[in-house]
């Protein structure tokens, strides 16, 4: 079974901070996608990343794939209240006929 | 062009009594999909259909859950009889091969509650 592992689980930070959300496993993904949820709502797409090493920007948001294609980060830059929200990672395996597997989510909180 | 769209958005039942959501995928998308979130955890796929076939069931708990998809485009998930573990969010997705890779769209979810 494919696992992704998101850290950290919480994120309380103050506006204008900066944050990284992680997300790990020790298998090797054909793409991996993060979205946004917010209270109430389904997931958002916000990128998908197909390459080892691929970097995605996307306004104050920076999305990487590893090398290795087994994790991926997003780094926020200067949060905003509006930032809040859940934040999931996942990926599509190999030979997986596309099963898009979920991480557990990071919970993030931006305060004014 | 609508969205996913899902009904009902909240359900409270009691438990041992049986409940189904709707969802109507966008409009030209050959692949539906049934996920249940839990509180504060990430979505975990129930069934996939590829058009009115599902192809991957393997998480569906079939001895109370069931669900079709009739002409390929609409679909429900059933539950009978609903037990208080089943309380969730209920989401359904689709998405269009060909449009990127697995670019999945979610409707707003059916939160269900039992008690």
């Amino acid at each position: 079974t494919q696992l992704l592992e998101q850290s950290p689980q919480f994120l309380s930070i103050q506006e204008g901070e900066n944050l990284t959300v992680y997300c790990n496993s020790s298998s090797v993904f054909s793409s991996l996608q993060w979205y946004r949820q917010e209270p109430g709502e389904g997931p958002v797409l916000l990128v998908t990343v197909v390459t080892g090493g691929e970097v995605k920007k996307l306004k104050r948001l920076t999305f990487q794939f590893g090398d290795a294609r087994k994790d991926s980060s997003l780094h926020i830059t200067a949060a905003q209240t509006g930032d809040t929200g859940l934040y999931l990672c996942a990926g599509v395996g190999y030979n997986q006929g596309g099963k898009l597997i979920f991480g557990q989510g990071t919970e993030l909180s931006v305060k004014p | 062009e609508a969205g996913v769209v899902q009904s009902p958005r909240y359900k409270i039942i009691e438990k041992k009594q049986p409940v189904a959501f709707w969802c109507n995928p966008i409009s030209g998308h050959n692949t539906l999909y049934w996920y249940r979130q839990n509180l504060g955890q990430g979505p975990e796929l129930l069934i996939r259909y590829e058009n009115e076939e599902a192809v991957d069931d393997s998480q569906l708990p079939k001895d109370r859950f069931s669900a079709e998809r009739l002409k390929g485009v609409d679909s429900t998930l059933k539950i009978q009889p609903a037990e208080l573990g089943d309380s969730a969010v209920y989401l359904c997705a689709s998405s269009k091969p060909g449009q990127g890779r697995n670019t999945i769209y979610f409707g707003e979810g059916s939160w269900l509650t039992v008690v």
